[in-house]
């Protein structure tokens, strides 16, 4: 199978500036979750999709959100660009139904910088 | 809220030695446990994960860890580190009922020296 696919891998936009992500799960995996990684806040969970619904969000403000598509792929926008965005921003995905944790893979990730 | 802590940001051991990285979780109940390895520019890893039972866990790689329910930790083991282990660890859990939620800790650097 195919791994969690995350797309563009690399990006770089000015403040003020929105970005779209983009991830692709496993074939047949309905869960995406995103976590953003910085070296002073360290991994952070965003939200988490399921059947495009969101059943799980961390603590971060409005300007971070998400989607998820009838084919499972997920993405998140980040409008009104500040520099504290820059982060790998990774994905994952999981193939539970449950609310109890089923076992995440996780994407490579995308760098995003903000000038 | 959960919180996990990685109380050594860096260490370096030579390779050949044994490693133990540490982790402390606070949680009023038995969360599930991970741990999870990155490379530099890479994704994570899983190493391997606790949901119950045994507490000596074996995971890829030649790792285990030991859950010790009395000192909430969650250390993870190696008897004999190789070069290419040199990496960042991550520990995490997650909550019964909180879904694929994942709280990490702060990542122990490893570096290996030859």
């Amino acid at each position: 199978k195919a791994g969690v696919t995350q797309t563009p891998r690399y990006l770089i936009k000015t403040r003020g500036q929105q970005v779209t992500l983009s991830c692709s799960p496993i074939s047949g995996h309905r869960s995406v979750s995103w976590y953003q990684q910085t070296p002073g806040q360290g991994l952070q969970f965003l939200f988490e999709y399921f059947s495009e619904t969101q059943r799980n969000k961390g603590n971060f403000p409005g300007r971070f959100s998400g989607r998820q598509f009838s084919n499972s792929r997920s993405e998140m926008n980040v409008s009104t660009l500040e520099l504290g965005d820059s982060a790998l921003y990774l994905c994952a995905s999981s193939a539970g139904t449950a609310l109890s944790y089923n076992e995440q893979f996780f994407g490579p990730g995308t760098r995003l910088t903000v000038l | 809220a959960q919180s996990v802590t990685q109380p050594d940001i860096h260490i370096t051991v030579s390779e050949g030695a044994s490693l133990e990285l540490r982790c402390n979780y606070s949680y009023g109940a038995t969360p599930y446990l991970f741990w999870y390895v990155q490379s530099p520019g890479q994704g994570l890893q899983l190493l391997l994960k606790y949901f119950s039972g045994d507490t000596l866990v074996q995971g890829i790689k030649g790792f285990e860890a030991e859950f010790k329910r009395s000192q909430s930790s969650f250390n993870l083991r190696k008897p004999s580190v190789h070069w290419s282990d040199a990496a960042e660890y991550f520990c995490a859990v997650a909550v019964t009922g909180g879904g694929n939620k994942l709280t990490f800790g702060t990542g122990t650097q490893l570096k290996v020296e030859l």
